[in-house]
């Protein structure tokens, strides 16, 4: 059984380019959301996706964007790169559809670390 | 928004001692806490978890208590093994929003 996938898991971008990070959720799994986490800090919330649309957002700016796929996969993208959004670009996959109050345990991938220069 | 606060930011302890890092909340809707280990290079990996209704939960050497009166919730590691080192972090969730506290770098000396 896989778990959830990320790719790239490094990749270097100049100040005010683009860049794509991809997301497969662990099998069985409908919801993916992001996270952010500079060194030496905790994962911070960009947004979560379930049922190919935004459900929740952080407090991120515009530039941050995403979107899922019908097979629950999923794409963070990151417009106008600046040096601070240099960090550990985190994915999570959960099941909600059972109950979108519960609280269902989240699976992490490994990251994908992304360096502005 | 929901904020987590952890403490301590830093804790050393020797082998076979036992360790113990605290979590607060500020949301009392929050239902979930979840607790990750995180090493080097790697994702945050689940090591336990608690639900709202529950106030305790033990695996093995690896406990949580919740008390949601304070809004306060600690993980337990017992009989520390030098392959605990690692970053935890606690987190708190509503409605699958989660949030989370800023790590607890834990070195168990041997």
């Amino acid at each position: 059984d896989a778990g959830v996938t990320q790719s790239p898991t490094h990749l270097i971008k100049t100040r005010g380019q683009q860049v794509t990070l991809r997301c497969s959720p662990k099998s069985g799994h409908d919801t993916v959301s992001w996270y952010q986490q500079a060194l030496g800090q905790g994962p911070q919330f960009i947004f979560q996706y379930y049922e190919e649309e935004e459900r929740q957002r952080g407090n991120f700016p515009d530039r941050f964007s995403g979107h899922q796929f019908p097979n629950y996969s999923s794409e963070l993208n990151v417009n106008a790169l600046l040096l601070g959004d240099s960090a550990l670009y985190l994915c999570a996959s959960t099941y909600l559809r059972a109950d979108l109050r519960r609280g269902n345990t989240i699976y992490f991938g490994e990251g994908s670390w992304l360096t502005v220069v | 928004g929901e904020n987590v606060e952890q403490h301590p930011s830093t804790l050393s302890v020797q082998e076979g001692d036992s360790a113990v890092i605290k979590c607060t909340y500020s949301d009392s809707a929050s239902n979930y806490f979840p607790w990750y280990k995180q090493e080097l290079g790697k994702g945050p990996q689940l090591i336990i978890d608690i639900r709202s209704n529950v106030g305790e939960k033990k695996d093995q050497r690896i406990a949580v208590t919740l008390n949601k009166t304070a809004k306060h919730f600690s993980l337990h590691i017992t009989e520390t093994q030098p392959e605990d080192s690692a970053v935890y972090f606690c987190a708190a969730s509503k409605y699958n929003d989660m949030r989370f506290g800023a790590g607890t770098r834990l070195t168990v000396k041997p």
